[in-house]
């Protein structure tokens, strides 16, 4: 049974530029949440997708975009970097289907270096 | 506004000694609650989870939480640290009617020999 998967596992970007990550799910789940773990700190929610629709936003600009797949899959774009960005982006999944009780799958996580 | 605190930023106790990580979420209704642990450089990997019931819930590799509504607290606790213990824990909530669950800025744990 397939976890999560996340890549590219590390990726090094210079400011301005653009990137986009890439997440499965767990097999089974329909509902994919992106997070962004700064330096020390907790995970903070970037959004979260289900059936192809952000269902819930964070704190996070609109430079911050994303897409759920017809396969569940998800990607997280995020334009105009900044040094601020860098972080390690984690992806986690759950089955939603209305039954939600925010237990969640991650995986190994995206690692982005803006210099 | 929802929120998840953990008080300690870090704990060092030595191996085979107790272990008592403390959390407490913001009032409100009583959340779904999860302690979560996370190895350098890897994911999040769920130790155990509280819905409703029983207040003390038993986990992964040797760990359980008590859910104590009157402390609006959901402590983490192991009888006996072993040196692979060593990580980062976060206590994470959510709350029903959203979508979202929120962690905790995290409690790294250093063992000692």
């Amino acid at each position: 049974d397939a976890g999560v998967t996340q890549s590219p596992t590390h990726l090094i970007k210079t400011r301005g530029q653009q990137v986009t990550l890439r997440c499965s799910p767990k097999s089974g789940h329909d509902t994919v949440s992106w997070y962004q773990q700064a330096l020390g700190q907790g995970p903070q929610f970037i959004f979260q997708y289900y059936e192809e629709e952000e269902r819930q936003r964070g704190n996070f600009p609109d430079r911050f975009s994303g897409h759920q797949f017809p396969n569940y899959s998800s990607e997280l774009n995020v334009n105009a970097l900044l040094l601020g960005d860098s972080a390690l982006y984690l992806c986690a999944s759950s089955w939603g289907q209305g039954q939600d009780t925010g237990e969640l799958f991650f995986g190994e996580g995206s690692r982005l270096t803006v210099l | 506004a929802q929120s998840v605190t953990q008080p300690d930023i870090h704990i060092t106790v030595s191996e085979g000694a107790s272990l008592e990580l403390r959390c407490n979420y913001s009032y409100g209704a009583t959340p779904y609650l999860f302690w979560y642990v996370q190895s350098p450089g890897q994911g999040l990997q769920l130790l155990l989870k509280y819905f409703s019931g029983d207040t003390l819930v038993q986990g992964i590799k040797g760990f359980e939480a008590e859910f104590k509504r009157s402390q609006s607290s959901f402590n983490l606790r192991k009888p006996s640290v072993h040196w692979s213990d060593a990580a980062e824990y976060f206590c994470a909530a959510f709350y029903t009617g959203g979508f979202k669950t929120i962690f905790g800025a995290g409690t790294r744990l250093f063992v000692k020999a």
